[in-house]
Parts: C-alpha cells; sequence; structure tokens
C-alpha cells in the first residue's frame, strides 16, 4: 500500500529558530513530491519537487529530495509567529491522485 | 480575482438527508478534485476530475457523489449512505493532472 509519512507529527520552537520538517515515502510510481502550508483553511503550495538533490528555495523556507532515501526535507529558518500551520507533504504518484501524509503541526512561539 | 470557491463555509447535515458542498473555480483549470480532511489524518482523495463530463472515484468515494456539466463547478453531494460524513472538505484545481493543485478555504460539515 501507498504511504507517506511525516515527523515530527507537531513541533514547538521560538522565533528565530531553525527547523526541519521530514516526509518519507514508500509508492508503487513516483512523479513528484509536493509540500504545502495550511493555515487555517486552504492548503496553499509551496514547493513541487522531481528531482533529487536540487534544493528549491523561497525567502527562509527551502526543501530538497532524495530520491535513494525516499524521503524530502523542508527547512525554514529564522522562524516567526507567521510560520505556524500544518506542513503538509503529498507524493503524486501519477495520474493526480496525491497521497499526503499526516502533516507536521509547527507552532512558532514569541 | 482568480481562485477557487467553496460554499457554504459551514454545513450541518441531518440523519438521512443528502447536502451539496459547491465548489467553483475562475483559473480555467481543466482538473478538479475533492478531499475529505479528519483531524490528525492528512487529505484523503474522494473524486477527482479531468476535464468536463468525466470523473473518477479516488480512495474514499463510497457514500459521495459528483458531477462536472460545466468546466468551472464540481460539486460534491454528500448522500445519506455516508455514515461518517462530520470532517472537512476541501476542494482543489489544477492545469493539468501533473501540475500543482490549489485548494480552496473548505466546507466543514457537521451531523445534526
Amino acid at each position: 500500500e501507498d504511504k507517506v509519512v511525516q515527523s515530527p507529527l507537531s513541533l514547538v520552537v521560538h522565533e528565530g529558530d531553525t527547523v526541519t520538517l521530514n516526509c518519507s515515502y514508500e509508492v508503487t510510481n513516483f512523479r513528484s513530491l509536493l509540500w504545502y502550508k495550511q493555515e487555517k483553511k486552504a492548503p496553499t503550495f509551496l514547493f513541487m519537487l522531481t528531482s533529487s538533490g536540487i534544493e528549491k528555495k523561497s525567502g527562509r523556507l527551502s526543501s530538497i529530495l532524495d530520491k535513494k532515501e525516499l524521503s524530502s526535507i523542508l527547512n525554514i529558518t529564522a522562524t516567526q509567529t507567521g510560520d505556524s500551520a500544518i506542513y503538509l507533504c503529498a507524493v503524486d504518484p501519477g495520474g493526480g491522485k496525491l497521497i499526503f501524509g499526516q502533516g507536521t503541526e509547527l507552532s512558532v512561539k514569541p | 480575482d482568480g481562485g477557487i470557491t467553496q460554499s457554504p463555509k459551514y454545513l450541518f447535515r441531518k440523519e438521512g438527508q443528502n447536502v451539496t458542498l459547491s465548489c467553483e473555480q475562475n483559473l480555467n483549470h481543466d482538473a478538479m478534485y475533492w478531499y475529505r480532511q479528519d483531524p490528525g489524518q492528512g487529505l484523503r482523495l474522494i473524486y477527482y476530475s479531468q476535464i468536463v463530463n468525466d470523473f473518477q472515484k479516488g480512495d474514499i468515494a463510497e457514500g459521495y457523489s459528483v458531477s462536472r456539466e460545466k468546466k468551472e463547478s464540481f460539486p460534491l453531494t454528500v448522500t445519506s449512505a455516508q455514515k461518517n460524513p462530520t470532517a472537512f472538505y476541501l476542494c482543489a484545481s489544477s492545469v493539468s493532472l501533473d501540475q500543482p493543485q490549489h485548494f480552496g478555504d473548505g466546507t466543514r460539515l457537521s451531523i445534526l
């Protein structure tokens, strides 16, 4: 059975800390891995990763895929309270049927 | 403003009742999707549609039905056969099946 596992499930940090969120997957077919941020309602798209070892970056957020280890990490540097959210990882095995992990709930304290 | 609009934001269902959740997009996307989100769980795919007049079952389609008569609209009906409908329902769309999906703000469904 295809599955995506995220760790940790929840995390509390202080402003200014750097955090690393993990996503591992076991799927029969792999097309891409996606990261989303969900604050209260709509998940918003962060990154789509298809190639191993190539870092994608947007401001203080970055992500990289390791196809050998079947995993990806999402890094957030110099965290702010506005980074508090659930971070979702999903794998696209092809055909648009995304497989989501449980999410990591990040809380950033002032 | 381009985006995905879901309505209503909150919905209550009585036992034995069918309810319909609306999803409209003006992004000119071909593909649309419905997900269910339960506390502590990731999103699970209910139905998806690659193109008008075509849709496919996702992983948890039992107790749900959809239609795709127009490109902009993909309504989801939660039927009385769905015994545990209380959840947060998210609609998404994408240019095509292999492009990133973008989400609406969701509808929270509860049982009266």
